[in-house]
């Protein structure tokens, strides 16, 4: 069974960095094909994706936020870590860890989700 | 990148079918045959109920069903049940990210 949970601040300044952590079990991020990925979700709003990481070490960010993330992997920790720096209250948001399956398109599972909230 | 459109609601009686409308461009719905969906719960993970625009996930009931019509995906819930009352949301893979519908909240009258 493949299980993902985050974790990080629950409360961040603007302008500092935040950094989340993916830990998962059920399958290794060392297996041809696999990544991991985030998504979020901004109150009320829609889904956003933001980064992905595969197996290989190869490294997908979503265009508009490029400049501001960085996605790492430690394979031998189950881990992923997302920062993403000079946040804004914008960025407030549920953080999704999900997992992509070797060869495919899809994201299964999600994580539950961590709340993240940018403000004084 | 902008997000796919969704009605915000749909509604049904129990046993009822419904269906949600995921509506793109030719740059993602229509460009690949890569749509999910996918079944929220507030405060719990959300679940693949649709994958690759027809295909479901092993566990997931045959009332969960899904197609495509050039920009747009439907999702299809047939024999609705008190149980599929939560948030659905369409999302689409691209060449340069993924991205995903405005989301619908299914409630069950």
């Amino acid at each position: 069974q493949i299980t993902l949970k985050e974790s990080g601040p629950t409360l961040v300044k603007p302008t500092q960095t935040l950094t989340l952590t993916c830990t998962f079990s059920g399958f290794s991020l060392s297996t041809s094909g696999v990544g991991v990925g985030w998504i979020r979700q901004p109150p009320g709003k829609a889904l956003e994706w933001l980064a992905l990481i595969y197996w290989d070490d190869d490294k997908r960010y979503s265009p508009s936020l490029k400049s501001r993330l960085t996605i790492t992997k430690d394979t031998s920790k189950n881990q992923v870590v997302l920062t993403m720096t000079n946040v804004d209250p914008m960025d407030t948001a549920t953080y999704y860890c999900v997992h992509r399956p070797r060869g495919s398109r899809r994201f299964d599972p999600w994580g539950q989700g961590t709340l993240v909230t940018v403000s004084s | 990148q902008s997000a796919l459109t969704q009605p915000a609601s749909v509604s049904g009686s129990p046993g009822q079918s419904i269906t949600i409308s995921c509506t793109g461009t030719s740059s993602d719905v229509g460009g690949y045959n890569y749509v999910s969906w996918f079944q929220h719960h507030p405060g719990k993970a959300p679940k693949l109920m649709i994958y690759d625009v027809n295909n479901r996930p092993s566990g997931v009931s045959n009332r969960f069903s899904g197609s495509k019509s050039g920009n747009t995906a439907s999702l299809t819930i047939s024999g609705l049940q008190a149980e599929d009352e939560a948030d659905y949301f369409c999302s689409s893979y691209t060449t340069t990210s993924t991205v995903f519908g405005t989301g619908t909240k299914v409630t069950v009258l």
